[in-house]
């Protein structure tokens, strides 16, 4: 069964640093592309960041990049999420998601999607 | 403001058929990127309801279907029942953002 079981998330002041870990179990975990995705409660889904298998590739939105580092242990099978620089507006619950892909019709373009996702960590920013 | 446009809410009654829309534009679905919905249960993770606009994965009942047409995506749920009563997003990928991107959520209730 596949488990992803994220942990860190923590009150911490405005300028403040905090790492989130995200253990995965119930899979090859290295053979995974894998996403971090937070949620204001009550409001919608935002997608953070993602990092490749292998982890030589990441990208970031906008809004993290410079201040998140996201990252990936694949002997310990688990993902990492450095914040730093926090502000109010990271105030969130963190999910971790594995994302699996499919080819288009053309066979030469993948599609990704998230197909399990973690309960989430609470990150709250706050003087 | 999010990139793929939901409506607020949607409901109807049990046994009836609800659809539930998701707009992008010619940078995301338009651009034959697809459409993925997922159903968020209140205090729950989300869980993987639609990929690839029309695939449903094993464990998803049949009332639960995808469709895309040009910059817009479709969730239709028949049969209603009342676990149904959720949130649902649609998400897509965006070449001009380079991200992965997500509807503002749809609130079904079932009346």
């Amino acid at each position: 069964e596949v488990q992803l079981v994220e942990s860190g998330g923590d009150l911490v002041q405005p300028g403040g640093s905090l790492r989130l870990s995200c253990a995965a179990s119930g899979f090859t975990f290295s053979g995974y592309w894998m996403h971090w995705v937070r949620q204001v409660p009550g409001k919608e889904l935002v997608w953070v960041s993602r990092i490749n298998s292998d982890g030589s590739t990441t990208t970031y939105a906008d809004s993290v990049k410079g201040r998140f580092t996201i990252s990936r242990d694949n002997a310990k099978s688990t993902l990492y999420l450095q914040m730093n620089s926090l502000r109010a507006e990271d105030t969130a619950v963190y999910y971790c998601a594995r994302v699996s892909y499919y080819y288009d019709s053309s066979g030469l373009s993948a599609r990704y999607y998230f197909d399990y996702w973690g309960q989430g960590t609470l990150v709250t920013v706050s003087s | 403001q999010s990139v793929l446009t939901q409506p607020p809410s949607v409901s109807g009654a049990p046994g009836q058929r609800v659809i539930i829309s998701c707009t992008g534009n010619t940078s995301n679905i338009g651009a034959g990127y697809d459409a993925h919905w997922y159903q968020q249960l209140p205090g729950t993770a989300p869980k993987l309801l639609i990929y690839g606009n029309t695939n449903r994965p094993s464990g998803v009942p049949d009332r639960f279907s995808g469709s895309k047409s040009g910059t817009s995506a479709s969730l239709a749920i028949t049969g209603l029942q009342a676990e149904d009563e959720s949130d649902y997003y649609c998400q897509s990928y965006d070449s001009s953002l380079s991200g992965w991107v997500f509807g503002g959520g749809t609130k079904l209730t079932v009346l």
